[in-house]
């Protein structure tokens, strides 16, 4: 079945510097990435994601990419602000009747 | 987003009692999920349920059991609790006819086997 590993588990900085988490996947086959974001004492919400046919898709201060050839998609944050600070999960899906797998998880702090 | 809820928040219980979450939505969505959350190993998948009449097993379904008693209603049970049972669950939906599969989850329940 599939894997995904996403590093790191912990990542603080300060506010307004980047803030970058990868993830790698195993399975070739997988073709939908989403992230989601959980704030303390709340469940995963998605925030974005990109499918295969394209290699980055942007969001205002978020932003993903993909390359399928090394198995592996990142987030970035731009200008991080103390709101930004939550856990954040990547997961892979290889089609619509499969699940997603779950990275497990980056702990995201933004220092004022 | 979906409105999932999840009964009870907060639950502590002793090892060897039965224990019944609950959740339920009022989106109309198709598919529910039942997660568990352990720190660094991110969300499991117990069971899911694409309808009422289907049920199917996930990751780490063994000690846990389900009902989907409506389209808006799916409980997981944990016949008998260990203390490995000790973890955050999440409750889950979806809709088969969205475009990505965007899964909605409810608050969680915080579960604690003594």
């Amino acid at each position: 079945g599939e894997n995904v590993e996403q590093h790191p588990s912990t990542l603080s900085v300060q506010e307004g510097d980047s803030a970058v988490i990868k993830c790698t996947y195993s399975d070739s086959a997988s073709n939908y990435f989403p992230w989601y974001k959980q704030e303390l004492g709340k469940g995963p919400q998605l925030i974005i994601d990109i499918r295969s046919n394209v290699g980055e898709k942007k969001d205002q201060r978020i932003a993903v990419t993909l390359n399928k050839t090394a198995k592996h998609f990142s987030l970035h944050i731009t200008e991080t602000q103390p709101e930004d600070s939550a856990v954040y999960f990547c997961a892979a899906r290889i089609n619509a009747g499969n699940m997603l797998t779950f990275g497990g998880g980056t702990r995201l702090m933004v220092k004022p | 987003d979906a409105d999932v809820t999840q009964t009870p928040r907060n639950r502590i219980t002793k090892t060897g009692k039965r224990i019944m979450l609950e959740c339920s939505q009022t989106k109309g969505h198709d598919r529910m999920y039942w997660y568990r959350q352990d720190p660094g190993l991110g969300l499991r998948l117990i069971y899911y349920s694409f309808d009422v009449k289907d049920i199917n097993k996930g990751e780490i379904s063994d000690g846990y059991s389900v009902s989907r008693q409506a389209q808006a209603k799916f409980s997981l049970s944990l016949e008998s609790a260990i203390p490995n049972q000790t973890a955050l669950y999440f409750c889950a939906t979806s809709w088969t006819g969205g475009a990505a599969d965007t899964q909605y989850f409810g608050p969680g329940t915080r579960l604690t086997v003594l």
